[in-house]
């Protein structure tokens, strides 16, 4: 199993600025995926996060809106930059381990961003 | 065209009875895998039940069982002896395959209402 620990659990941030959000995981993952969920929406995939390579973004999504980092195997950043009101959103990361009786999933609690 | 499919925006069941959430996906890649979270109203994401294309029998896992016809391509989840702490969102998602590594996508959410 994993242990995710994701923070800042929220965050009310003003147009036009910045903010970073960490995942640190308890055991080496190659990837980790970073996900958003508008309100009342289902998640969408924002980009997968190697280490020691460029984060994978997809489409709608691009770098200099959503920097990520993943200078370990066990930890990642998310950076929302120059924000509006309409990131305001859930970001999730999350990584999947793979067992005997098949693959699991596991999440970060999740930072519930509000922009104003 | 959706690649993830839910129908049931919202569902009921009786407290001890079970329920089962519809998923049907739409994928050309013959090793994919099917996932299915829960969320409570928290806003965790919380895995359940991973299954393989390949695998021969049917999930299980605890009380969740997912009911998986590869030809209909479906995979619903069957919740058995439905708990009031059973009330909340449900996705179902899949991972499929592509050039560097594989995408996971998910549906648009049933949500389970236990009744006493």
């Amino acid at each position: 199993s994993a242990v995710i620990s994701q923070k800042p659990s929220r965050d009310i941030c003003q147009r036009g600025t910045s903010l970073t959000i960490q995942c640190q995981v308890d055991s080496q993952v190659t990837m980790m995926f970073w996900y958003r969920q508008q309100p009342g929406q289902s998640l969408t995939l924002i980009a997968t996060a190697n280490q020691g390579s460029e984060a994978t973004y997809e489409s709608g999504f691009v770098i200099d809106k959503f920097p990520i980092s993943r200078p370990n195997l066990t930890f990642s950043t998310l950076t929302v930059s120059n924000m509006s009101p309409e990131d305001s959103s859930i970001y999730l990361c999350s990584v999947e381990i793979g067992r005997t009786q098949g693959t699991e999933a596991f999440f970060g609690q999740g930072t519930r961003l509000t922009v104003v | 065209a959706q690649k993830i499919t839910q129908t049931q925006p919202g569902m009921f069941v009786q407290e001890k009875e079970a329920v089962t959430l519809d998923c049907t996906y739409d994928t050309s890649d013959p090793s994919y895998g099917l996932f299915w979270y829960k969320q409570p109203s928290s806003g965790e994401m919380i895995f359940l039940i991973y299954q393989g294309s390949y695998d021969q029998q049917n999930a299980t896992e605890g009380r969740y069982s997912l009911n998986f016809q590869k030809a209909r391509k479906s995979a619903n989840l069957v919740i058995s002896a439905s708990q009031l702490g059973d009330s909340a969102m449900y996705f179902c998602a899949m991972r499929e395959g592509r050039t560097g590594g594989f995408k996971t996508i998910f549906g648009a959410g049933t949500r389970l209402f236990v009744k006493a």
